[in-house]
């Protein structure tokens, strides 16, 4: 079991570029869940989606961020036209379908910079 | 919603002591409560977690405790050593939700 695979590990972007970053969940995990962490802070939540559905966005800001979970392939974070202040590490986490077992898996997450 | 407080925001301890890390949550419908450690530029790595009908949870050296009455619950960590240093969260969920983390703890384990 590969665990949550989150790619790429560092991402360079200018100001005004779009940023993509993508998250692969652990195998039988269909529950995907993204977090912002500025330096020296905590885990902000962002979004959580299951496959082709959105549960939940409010941690997402209104403008510029979107997020998606197609039924094919990663679930993918996307920021267009980034920002200094998007400058951050996000993470991904995942959990499993059986209810009664939660274990929220996070990977090794990406690493936003914005020049 | 949820939201989830923690203290100390820093612990310095010698090899060998005992740290206690502890945690409130707003929700009584919190029903699932994580622990997680993160070292410098990795992922948060799940270390112990419990649950509500449990009041206690051990793992060799790592204790949780949970008191729902009073709502919050605590990270236990006995007999340090410097590799137990690291940044500390607290987490609580109802499950299949978000999980809402504590602001963090810094422990510093010296030899």
């Amino acid at each position: 079991n590969a665990g949550v695979m989150q790619n790429p590990r560092h991402l360079v972007r200018r100001r005004g570029q779009e940023a993509r970053l993508r998250c692969s969940p652990m195998k039988g995990h269909s529950h995907v869940y993204w977090y912002r962490q500025l330096p020296e802070e905590g885990l902000k939540f962002m979004v959580y989606l299951q496959k082709e559905n959105i549960i939940d966005e409010s941690g997402m800001p209104k403008e510029r961020f979107s997020a998606e979970f197609p039924k094919e392939g990663p679930s993918i974070l996307r920021i267009q036209q980034v920002v200094r202040g998007d400058s951050a590490a996000y993470f991904c986490a995942s959990s499993p379908d059986v209810f009664s077992n939660y274990g929220y898996t996070f990977g090794s997450g990406t690493r936003l910079t914005v020049v | 919603g949820e939201n989830v407080e923690q203290h100390p925001s820093t612990l310095s301890v010698q090899e060998g002591d005992s740290a206690v890390i502890k945690c409130t949550y707003s929700d009584s419908a919190s029903n699932y409560f994580p622990w997680y450690k993160q070292e410098l530029g990795k992922g948060p790595q799940l270390i112990i977690d419990i649950r509500s009908n449990v009041g206690e949870k051990k793992d060799q050296r790592i204790a949780v405790t949970l008191n729902k009455t009073a709502k919050h619950f605590s990270l236990h960590i006995t007999e340090t050593q410097p590799e137990d240093s690291a940044v500390y969260f607290c987490a609580a969920t109802t499950g299949f939700q978000k999980l809402v983390f504590g602001t963090g703890t810094r422990l510093l384990v010296s030899p």
